[in-house]
C-alpha cells in the first residue's frame, strides 16, 4: 500500500560520520513529523514541517541533526558528526492537513546505530 | 518530570486475564489522548481514542479524568497477540499545528 515509506530500514555507522535518512510520506500529506525513538522509550518529537516549511525543530537535541522537505513532499533528516547517543530508531509520520487534527501515520523507522 | 508518565511494566500476564494500564499527563492544555500500540521493531500503531465519557472497543476499554489527567487503558480476555507495548499519548496544540507526546510505553507479554 501507499504508506509512509522510510529508507534505509538500517544503517550503521562509525562515530564522527554523517548520516541521511530519508522519509516518503503519504502522497497529498501536508503535515510531517520527525521523531526519536530511544531503546525502551517512547518516540520522542524531533521536528515538524508543513508542506516545505519547517515550522517546529525545538526538538532536535543539537545544531549536529538537520532536517529539511524542499518541495514539500520527501524529507531527510541529516546527522553530522554522529555520536553513539544518536542511537535510535527514527520515524518519520506524514498527516493530510493541519487545520483540524488528523491522525498520523506512522513509517516504519530507520534504525540507526552508531559504533 | 515527563508530560506523558505510564507504568513501564512488563505486565505478564496469562491468556484470559484482564489488565489495566494506567497514565498521567501533566499540560492541562492537552486536547485529545490516544493509546498507540507497538509491536516489536515495528512502528506505532493507533489502538484507540479515549474520550471524557469513556469508550469501548471489542475488548478494550479506555477512560479519562480531565480532573485528575488520568488515562488507563483496560484489556479483557488477553489474548497472546495482545502481547506488544502500549503507549499513552496525548495531543496539544503547539504553534498552529498538533504535537504528539508519548510516554514511554507499557510492555505487556501474554502467556499460554
Amino acid at each position: 500500500g501507499a504508506g509512509v515509506s522510510q529508507s534505509p530500514r538500517y544503517k550503521v555507522a562509525k562515530r564522527g560520520q554523517d548520516v541521511a535518512l530519508r522519509c516518503d510520506p503519504i502522497s497529498g500529506h501536508v503535515s510531517l513529523f520527525w521523531y526519536q525513538q530511544a531503546l525502551g522509550q517512547g518516540p520522542e518529537f524531533l521536528t515538524y514541517f508543513q508542506n516545505e516549511a519547517q515550522l517546529d525543530k525545538s526538538g532536535l537535541p543539537s545544531d549536529r541533526f538537520f532536517a529539511e522537505r524542499p518541495e514539500g513532499s520527501v524529507s531527510t533528516l541529516k546527522i553530522q558528526r554522529t555520536q553513539q547517543e544518536d542511537s535510535a530508531v527514527y520515524l518519520c509520520a506524514s498527516s493530510l492537513a493541519w487545520t483540524q487534527p488528523q491522525p498520523q501515520h506512522f513509517g516504519d523507522g530507520t534504525r540507526l546505530s552508531i559504533l | 518530570r515527563k508530560e506523558v508518565e505510564q507504568d513501564p511494566g512488563p505486565f505478564n500476564v496469562p491468556e484470559g486475564a484482564t489488565v489495566a494500564f494506567n497514565c498521567t499527563y501533566s499540560n492541562s492544555a492537552s486536547q485529545s489522548f490516544f493509546w498507540y500500540r507497538q509491536d516489536c521493531r515495528k512502528e506505532p500503531k493507533l489502538l484507540m481514542s479515549v474520550y471524557s465519557s469513556g469508550n469501548e472497543d471489542g475488548r478494550f476499554t479506555a477512560q479519562l479524568n480531565r480532573a485528575s489527567q488520568y488515562i488507563s487503558l483496560l484489556i479483557r480476555d488477553s489474548k497472546l497477540s495482545d502481547s506488544a507495548t502500549y503507549l499513552c499519548v496525548v495531543r496539544k496544540p503547539s504553534g498552529g499545528y498538533n504535537k504528539l507526546i508519548f510516554g514511554a510505553g507499557t510492555r505487556l507479554a501474554v502467556h499460554p
